[in-house]
């Protein structure tokens, strides 16, 4: 099955930890993104890189790192700078031939 | 600044009732628009699109929203809800992808339907 996979669905981790949050995709798509879901505040971008080996800030980018050493795994790294880390967290990617995001199942991260 | 705005934080109808949710950009070159769903403890959902051409797009489930490029809208509509229409929706707009295709969501619309 071609998709989007996100491990784990549910994180839990105490203040101050690093914690790395999962995204591999077998869509052979080019480029890939991490939004932050927040309650009544929709999806707002953190990262997104449209080929390997490069990748650029979205709007909430502080507090996290990203990675893109292969096209198919776009890992996302939670710092214990990010002041509000509890959030759900989506992964998204697509292709220029479509323009068109799909996303993976999420994680909930909970930092307590 | 790039913006949309969803007029209604959470909607409820009663099964078979028409739907109508509000959509609203603000973006100062050509732009993608979209509508996704979130059921229930799933994925969030591509529900229809539209790139350019009839600004009346249908989407899945009976879906259908119209574009109307002089009021930057994007409204959402299905004659008759069903209580599994029951989830949470959002407008998005994007840049081209050779613009990095960064999508940019509204603040979701919360449905509910009485069955």
């Amino acid at each position: 099955d071609g998709g989007i996979t996100q491990s784990p669905k549910y994180l839990f981790r105490k203040e101050g930890q690093n914690v790395t949050l999962s995204c591999e995709q077998n869509l052979n798509h080019d480029a890939m993104y991490w939004y932050r879901q927040d309650p009544g505040q929709g999806l707002r971008l953190i990262y997104y890189s449209q080929i390997v080996n490069d990748f650029q800030k979205g709007d909430i980018a502080e507090g996290y790192s990203v990675s893109r050493e292969k096209k198919e795994s776009f890992p996302l790294t939670v710092t214990s700078a990010q002041k509000n880390p509890t959030a759900f967290y989506l992964c998204a990617s697509s292709t220029a031939a479509t323009d068109t995001q799909y996303f993976g199942p999420g994680t909930r991260l909970t930092v307590l | 600044a790039q913006s949309v705005s969803q007029h209604n934080h959470h909607v409820i109808l009663s099964e078979a009732a028409s739907l109508e949710l509000g959509c609203n950009y603000s973006y100062g070159g050509t732009v993608n628009l979209f509508w996704y769903v979130q059921y229930p403890g799933q994925h969030l959902q591509l529900l229809l699109k539209y790139f350019s051409g009839d600004p009346l797009v249908k989407g899945i489930k009976g879906f259908e929203a119209e574009f109307i490029k002089s009021k930057f809208s994007f409204n959402l509509r299905k004659p008759s809800v069903q209580w599994s229409d029951t989830a949470e929706y959002f407008c998005a707009v994007n840049a081209p992808y050779n613009q990095g295709g960064k999508l940019i969501f509204g603040q979701g619309t919360e449905l509910s339907v009485k069955p």
